[in-house]
């Protein structure tokens, strides 16, 4: 059975700063893995796709690796805005046939001004 | 624009009134899927579709049914709530397996 973690529970930094979110899973055999960002009292936003053959993806700020051997990935954003301010899930896809999407409990990431 | 939408937002019900909630996307998309969030738990699936008149049980569908007549809708329903399903539910769509999945703003439902 697939189980993602993610650690910390909850991360504050001040503006400006560089940061990594970290997102492990147990179980190597995904189809690909993807990073939300969540603000309370809204839906899912869908920041980065990973596809299992990929090793990182980019966009804007934001910087996705996965490493599927170790089952981990890390979501990198730079330079780090009050804007940021929210939760952030990772999920993976397993390779078996119901589309289910596993998340973890999330990073709530709190950008100090 | 690009998007899933779920009616309604909020939600409050007594136990035993059955109730809808409704999903929709517009961008044709094969797969649906059903969540329930909970503090703690996570985003955990109640049921999926991968296309019309095709679907199958998540990891938690007791109390739920769903149904997909049309490509583009995936209504939830609860024939009969309990206070145990009282959470956040999410509803997602995806092209296929190997794209990203969009999912709608949320609703909350409260059983009381």
């Amino acid at each position: 059975k697939q189980e993602v973690t993610q650690i910390p529970a909850a991360l504050s930094v001040p503006e400006g700063e560089n940061l990594v979110l970290n997102c492990s899973f147990t179980d190597s055999a995904i189809y690909n893995l993807q990073w939300f960002r969540q603000d309370p009292g809204k839906g899912l936003t869908s920041l980065l796709l990973i596809q299992s053959s990929q090793r990182e993806q980019t966009s804007g700020r934001l910087n996705a690796s996965l490493d599927k051997s170790s089952g981990r990935s890390t979501l990198y954003i730079a330079a780090s805005q009050p804007g940021d301010s929210a939760t952030y899930l990772c999920a993976v896809k397993t390779n078996f046939g119901n589309e289910k999407l596993t998340f973890g409990t999330g990073t709530r990431l709190t950008i100090i001004p | 624009e690009a998007q899933v939408t779920q009616n309604p937002r909020y939600l409050i019900t007594v136990t035993g009134k059955k109730l809808t909630v409704t999903c929709s996307q517009n961008m044709n998309h094969e797969y649906m899927s059903w969540y329930r969030q909970d503090p703690g738990l996570g985003l955990r699936q109640i049921y999926y579709s991968m296309n019309v008149e095709v679907t199958d049980k998540g990891d938690v569908p007791e109390g739920y049914k769903v149904s997909r007549k049309e490509k583009r809708n995936f209504p939830l329903i609860l024939e009969s709530p309990s206070p145990n399903q009282t959470s956040l539910y999410f509803c997602a769509s995806s092209l296929d397996r190997d794209y990203e999945a969009f999912f709608g703003q949320g609703t909350r439902l409260t059983v009381v």
